[in-house]
């Protein structure tokens, strides 16, 4: 199985700065034939299914505001949010679909420090 | 707009099964994937597997390979779950959730509690 492993664990930031979550997987997503990663973000809120935010790496599903970004390629990549809001508290999750079973990361847990 | 829209609580004794149901609306049925994805308590989201609805073909992880069956109920827009032989770690929320034809997951239901217990 492809392990997904996120850092850090969990993070206080203040309202307006940056937040980024760090994930690796234990194996590259990226496929050559269609140059592109299989790596997918979620935002889970209490009580609530997860909510996509990025696929491929780095795009953005439909109406998630463009403070999200993803980026990376192959076995690291990185979810930053450029201005923090008080709705972005969350707890966020890499997910690779490069393989089955499809794995995710154990998950950040995101604050307002 | 798609929507997908889960069963409720159920509360199982060890040994029982249990049969989740997720309907779903505003979009072809045949045309997408569904996945189950489960989430125990304080723990991270674990894929237990799919079914291509349009073929009607599954692939499931190993860690649930002869306990878990998920069908599909196409004149009804519905896919179901089925858990066997349940123990107390399966105590868990568990989602039904639609792919865009690659894996990732964009559409989700609200979730099902699943608790076993004595």
């Amino acid at each position: 199985d492809i392990v997904m492993t996120q850092s850090p664990d969990s993070l206080a930031v203040s309202l307006g700065e940056r937040a980024t979550i760090n994930c690796q997987s234990s194996q590259s997503v990226f496929y050559r034939s269609n140059k592109k990663n299989y790596l997918a973000w979620y935002q889970q809120k209490p009580g609530q299914p997860p909510k996509l935010l990025i696929y491929w790496a780095s795009t953005r599903e439909s109406g998630v505001p463009d403070r999200f970004s993803g980026s990376g390629s192959g076995t690291d990549f990185t979810l930053t949010i450029s201005s923090l809001q008080a709705e972005d508290v969350a707890v966020y999750y890499c997910q690779q679909y490069y393989d089955t079973p499809r794995t995710f990361g154990q998950g950040t847990k995101v604050e307002i420090k | 707009q798609v929507l997908l829209v889960q069963s409720g609580a159920e509360v199982k004794k060890p040994g029982a099964s249990v049969k989740v149901s997720c309907k779903a609306s505003g979009y072809t049925f045949t045309t997408y994937a569904i996945h189950w994805v489960r989430q125990a308590p304080g723990q991270r989201l674990e894929w237990m597997g799919w079914i291509s609805v349009g073929n009607g073909d599954t692939k499931y992880s190993q860690k649930f390979q002869g306990r878990v069956t998920i069908t599909t109920d196409t004149s009804a827009s519905t896919a179901y779950m089925e858990l066997s032989s349940l123990r107390s770690e399966d105590t868990a929320v568990y989602y039904c959730a639609r792919d865009f034809g690659s894996g990732s997951l964009h559409y989700w239901g609200q979730g099902t509690l699943v608790t076993v217990s004595s």
